[in-house]
């Protein structure tokens, strides 16, 4: 009964190498967000999207790119990986219906690792 | 600018114990303010509470708002060793179309056998 569905689990990337990570969702919602979460840290907003409009937080790398083809998926793209980026990627959704509050659900998260 | 602060970073109980977590908020626009627990995989959720919700319960764990000191408390009683985790608070925060989550940086909870 998956509902937000990430892959890989665990990614290997060399310095520079481009990566894609990938997200998936079964819940049908409408807004899909990108965190990023090193070691004892919180998870750090990356970007969102509601429906199709793209929001990206100010202090987002260039580096880090989305696309939402569909409501289903989403994607991460991380052109020139550094070793900074080395992160557990997590994928989350929730449905955004008129003014009422919102629960956020997560998926499994990717491991990357950069050498 | 906006920001959700969690203490104690950390804390080190004993089975059967009691224990209260805590979180602050700042934020423009508040919507709602949601835990989680945390352990070696993604945040699974746990409870959300609103204006309208401002209190809840689970089993051993609860959970309150209090809207006028804007912070939240959440409670474990008769803490298990499975309690132990990263336990994350999360504000969703936004007007006009556009929401976000802030979390605060989590209350890592140890329950020694």
């Amino acid at each position: 009964d998956a509902m937000v569905i990430q892959n890989p689990r665990y990614q290997v990337t060399q310095f520079g190498k481009p990566v894609t990570l990938s997200c998936s969702q079964t819940l049908n919602h409408n807004v899909m967000y990108w965190y990023q979460q090193k070691s004892s840290q919180a998870p750090k907003l990356l970007f969102h999207y509601y429906d199709k409009d793209f929001n990206n937080e100010a202090d987002t790398p260039d580096n880090f790119q989305s696309r939402r083809p569909n409501t289903s998926f989403c994607f991460l793209d991380i052109r020139s990986p550094g070793l900074g980026d080395a992160a557990m990627y997590l994928c989350a959704t929730s449905r955004l219906v008129g003014l009422g509050a919102n629960t956020q659900y997560f998926g499994p998260g990717t491991r990357l690792t950069v050498l | 600018e906006d920001k959700v602060v969690q203490s104690p970073l950390s804390l080190v109980v004993h089975e059967g114990d009691t224990v209260t977590l805590n979180c602050s908020y700042e934020v423009t626009n508040f919507r709602s303010l949601l835990w989680y627990k945390q352990e070696k995989k993604a945040p699974t959720f746990l409870f959300m509470l609103t204006s309208s919700g401002i209190e809840k319960k689970s089993g051993r764990l609860s959970s309150i708002l209090d809207k006028k000191e804007l912070s939240s408390i959440l409670n474990i009683t008769a803490t298990q060793t499975g309690d132990s985790a990263i336990y994350l608070c999360a504000v969703e925060e936004g007007s006009s179309g556009t929401y976000k989550y802030i979390f605060g940086t989590g209350t890592r909870l140890k329950v020694l056998a």
